[in-house]
């Protein structure tokens, strides 16, 4: 299995709901990434997950929650959004973090916050 | 401020013409590039990595990196519709983060 899955395709939300964006891959890496991408800007970086563990914190709001529950499977909780939230939500894995970690990517979450 | 910059396009090529996109980067001190390809509406897909001076190549596509020039390039032979995509050029930051360029969108013309 190569591949990097999300779901669910498509989310629409009010600003004061909560839902939860899911991440899964079978490759057996231990790295998982979330990035944002707006309308015709390259995807930025949120949060880096180590083998299971929090590495990196882009000072990503709080209403944003990340959790990797195991190697597998990344979520990312939302709450409290705000319309300026509304993009591309991307995860991807690589086999390692470090300079020469090809990084995968999933298919993303388009996220519409109302 | 470590910037990755590229061609701002669009770019556009007749079929089965080589396409050329580039990408300079600041920090003379990163080791490691990455080409990715994404359509409108989809994810970023990789397209290949190149961590030495010279040239890589994989089937239509070939990298080519100069480091002292702190230049990395894609060419892809033989242009198809297909391939009219925006490409973004990515470098590592010491293994903490990508750092991607602004993109070059492509249009192959039949």
């Amino acid at each position: 299995d190569t591949e990097v899955t999300q779901t669910p395709k498509h989310l629409v939300m009010g600003m004061t709901n909560k839902k939860s964006l899911k991440c899964e891959q079978h490759m057996g890496h231990r790295a998982m990434y979330w990035y944002k991408q707006k309308a015709k800007k390259p995807p930025e970086l949120m949060f880096v997950y180590s083998y299971e563990k929090l590495s990196i914190n882009e000072s990503v709001p709080s209403r944003f929650s990340p959790e990797c529950p195991n190697s597998s499977l990344l979520n990312l909780h939302l709450h409290a959004l705000q319309p300026e939230d509304s993009a591309l939500y991307l995860c991807a894995s690589s086999q390692e973090t470090g300079e020469f970690a090809s990084r995968f990517f999933g298919p993303g979450t388009r996220l519409t916050v109302l | 401020q470590k910037e990755v910059e590229q061609n701002s396009g669009p770019l556009s090529v007749p079929e089965g013409a080589i396409a050329s996109l580039n990408c300079t980067y600041s920090d003379r001190g990163s080791q490691s590039f990455f080409w990715y390809r994404q359509y409108s509406g989809k994810s970023p897909e990789l397209i290949m990595s190149i961590y030495s001076n010279g040239d890589k190549e994989d089937g239509r596509f070939t990298a080519q990196l100069n480091k002292a020039s702190q230049y990395v390039s894609l060419l892809i032979r033989d242009s198809q519709p297909s391939d009219s995509a925006t490409y973004l050029c990515a470098v590592d930051n010491y293994g903490q983060n990508f750092v991607f360029g602004p993109g070059t969108r492509l249009s192959v013309l039949p």
